[in-house]
């Protein structure tokens, strides 16, 4: 099982508080992800990081922000919840294997914004 | 037009099947192909991986790949009921993991 932890893995929450969900990785990647994913839908990454001070958006539009400031900790930060983001969030991190590349996925983070 | 389509399931098949499942994509430029599972109320997993066209086995499950056609295929042999969960195709053209594009998914039941 991949040594990948997302905290909370369900969370209701009021219009327009501030969340962070957690993210954090033991296996050194450099490379880590947020996915968000609808149900039936494909994941569509919205920020990603090379490494530490390093962070970029992804395609999706996205009100979030993220930040890297240890290579194993990559929390993402919604400053007002609207019901529009309610989804299930995505925690990856990822590494070279010679051979190719694997993404390692997080449990999830269910969040419904009311 | 998506830029992968996958069968849309749900798909519901008897223990000991053989299940077939199916990524269309439009970007010729991909090269690197990938299957995760995903089951109720976890994160994905990769199942298989392969680069370029051809077939990749791993017990039960053999990756195709159609680069001519644009598809690519999953095989499960003797299925079985923890078969059942979400699968997932995946491809990019490099390996930069931000690059990758997935399919919505097909989820498949194997009933007992």
């Amino acid at each position: 099982e991949a040594d990948i932890y997302q905290t909370p893995r369900y969370l209701v929450i009021g219009t327009g508080k501030k969340i962070t969900l957690e993210c954090s990785q033991t296996m050194g990647h450099d490379k880590m992800y947020w996915y968000q994913q609808d149900p039936g839908m494909e994941l569509h990454l919205i920020h990603y990081s090379y490494g530490v001070n390093s962070t970029e958006k992804g395609d999706l539009s996205s009100e979030s922000t993220v930040s890297r400031i240890r290579t194993e900790h990559f929390p993402l930060t919604l400053e007002s919840a609207r019901p529009s983001h309610t989804s299930q969030y995505l925690c990856a991190s990822s590494e070279w294997r010679g051979s190719g590349t694997e993404a390692f996925f997080g449990q999830g983070t269910r969040l419904t914004v009311v | 037009q998506k830029e992968v389509e996958q069968d849309p399931g749900p798909l519901s098949v008897p223990e000991g099947a053989i299940v077939s499942l199916n990524c269309t994509y439009s970007n010729s430029a991909f090269q690197y192909f990938m299957w995760y599972r995903q089951y109720s109320r976890k994160g994905p997993e990769l199942l298989m991986y392969t680069y370029s066209s051809g077939n990749k086995e791993d017990g039960r499950f053999t990756a195709q790949v159609d680069k001519s056609s644009k598809y690519i295929s999953l095989f499960i042999r003797d299925s079985q009921p923890s078969d059942s969960a979400t699968y997932l195709c995946a491809m990019t053209e490099t390996l930069w993991w931000q690059n990758f594009v997935f399919g919505p998914g097909t989820r498949l039941s194997v009933l007992p």
